[in-house]
């Protein structure tokens, strides 16, 4: 099925670990995004690529990086993960920049212990 | 940094009857509004994007209307069902290019 694929769907981690999420698109999207989900609060992006090639910080980067691998694939990194990472997460891809109505992944629901 | 605000928090409707609620933004530097749907284990779904001033969008028995002059956009469900549960999104959309969003309103139909 055409969509956002997001790897994987629950994760726990202790403090200090690492773990990259994986996300990859088949609508031949430009723009691609990874999203925090906290309770009671918005969407707050943490890095988006606006095209193959580019990456760049959102509203919450601190503790993530980011590889934009291809046209396909934006993969999220937690080099030392803390607690406070504990949220869920989504990728998403839009057509182009402007985000005219985003693709979501299916979510990763992410414990630091 | 935008402040979209979505009211209520959470709702609950009783099956067969109509709702609506709100997403306040600011209607300086605008450009687009989204409303997304989101069920419980799934991903947000975009329901509608809209951009001007009286801006009506329906799909099925979903609507939604846009107020860019004072800052806000109502979305209406007509004759509730149990699948319209769910927690409705907004985000607005800046000049900028940035989508700032709302925490969500959930919805809760009732039987």
């Amino acid at each position: 099925n055409a969509g956002v694929t997001q790897t994987p769907k629950f994760q726990v981690l202790k403090t200090g670990q690492s773990m990259t999420l994986q996300c990859a698109q088949d609508m031949n999207h430009n723009s691609m995004y990874w999203y925090r989900q906290d309770p009671g609060m918005g969407l707050r992006l943490i890095y988006y690529s606006a095209s193959e090639g580019t990456t760049d910080k959102g509203e919450v980067p601190n503790g993530y990086n980011v590889s934009r691998l291809n046209k396909r694939e934006f993969s999220l990194r937690l080099e030392s993960a803390a607690p406070s990472q504990t949220s869920v997460y989504f990728c998403a891809s839009s057509p182009g920049p402007i985000p005219n109505g985003y693709t979501f992944g299916s979510g990763t629901r992410l414990t630091v212990v | 940094i935008l402040n979209v605000e979505q009211s209520p928090q959470s709702l609950h409707v009783q099956e067969g009857d109509s709702t609506n609620f709100t997403c306040s933004f600011p209607s300086s530097n605008f450009y687009a509004l989204h409303w997304y749907r989101w069920e419980t284990a799934k991903s947000p779904e975009a329901l509608f994007v809209m951009t001007l001033n009286g801006d009506e969008k329906k799909k099925g028995r979903i609507s939604a209307t846009l107020n860019t002059k004072e800052g806000y956009s109502y979305l209406y469900i007509k004759g509730s069902q149990p699948e319209d549960s769910a927690t409705y999104l907004c985000a607005s959309l800046d000049r900028n290019y940035q989508l700032i969003w709302g925490a969500g309103t959930k919805l809760i139909i009732k039987p």
